[in-house]
């Protein structure tokens, strides 16, 4: 079956710190990967979308960034965390039509 | 600039009433539209989702949904709310040839007993 792995499910963190939020799929090859951040009061923005290994486009300029090492895991990382970082972050990927969202890690930056 | 609006924030409903939440978005073309549900704790899951066909969608839960293509309308129904269907509700658009989901900002549900 089709799944995919998210972690941690929570994170605090301190301003400054690195960021790396990792996610697998299984059971699905070469699917489209996104990394979504949810905000309070702000919904669900995209923040990057990827359709191959190594191919990354990013939605909103910040100071994340995202990665493809293989073609099922999606990493998303930071150098140096802001306290706007702060939020909730949902992996999902897709193949046509069909959209599968990952249970969310809470970021808390302190 | 391509969004997605979801007119109510926040919405109270007494057991048994109706629902109706807004959804209207600006892209031009081909769309495929959504309605996204997540109860507290949990996983964003699928309500309903059109892509061609009866404009009329019939979703999990009892939930339903009308796709208006001269309103830019995808606007969500239920005749009689639960309890259990407190939560918040999100609509989602992919437009044409895009790859990603493009989210309204959500709406909060509440359903007292």
């Amino acid at each position: 079956s089709q799944t995919i792995h998210q972690w941690p499910a929570t994170l605090v963190q301190p301003v400054g710190s690195p960021l790396s939020l990792e996610c697998t799929v299984e059971g699905t090859s070469n699917p489209n990967l996104y990394w979504y951040r949810q905000a309070a009061g702000r919904g669900l923005q995209l923040l990057f979308y990827s359709v191959g290994i190594g191919q990354i486009s990013s939605e909103v300029p910040q100071n994340l960034s995202a990665s493809r090492p293989q073609d099922r895991q999606f990493i998303l990382s930071s150098k140096k965390l802001l306290l706007s970082d702060s939020g909730f972050y949902l992996c999902a990927w897709s193949v046509p039509g069909i959209y599968t969202f990952g249970s969310g890690t809470r970021l808390t930056v302190v | 600039a391509q969004s997605v609006s979801q007119h109510n924030h926040h919405v109270i409903l007494s057991e048994a009433a109706s629902l109706e939440l807004g959804c209207n978005y600006s892209y031009g073309g081909t769309v495929n539209l959504f309605w996204y549900v997540q109860y507290p704790g949990q996983h964003l899951q699928l309500l309903l989702k059109y892509f061609s066909g009866d404009p009329l969608v019939k979703g999990i839960k009892g939930f339903e949904a009308e796709f208006i293509k001269s309103k830019f309308s995808f606007n969500l129904r239920k005749p009689s709310v639960q309890w259990s269907d407190t939560a918040e509700y999100f609509c989602a658009v992919n437009a044409g040839s895009g790859y990603a989901l493009n989210f309204g900002k959500g709406t909060s549900l509440l359903v007292t007993p």
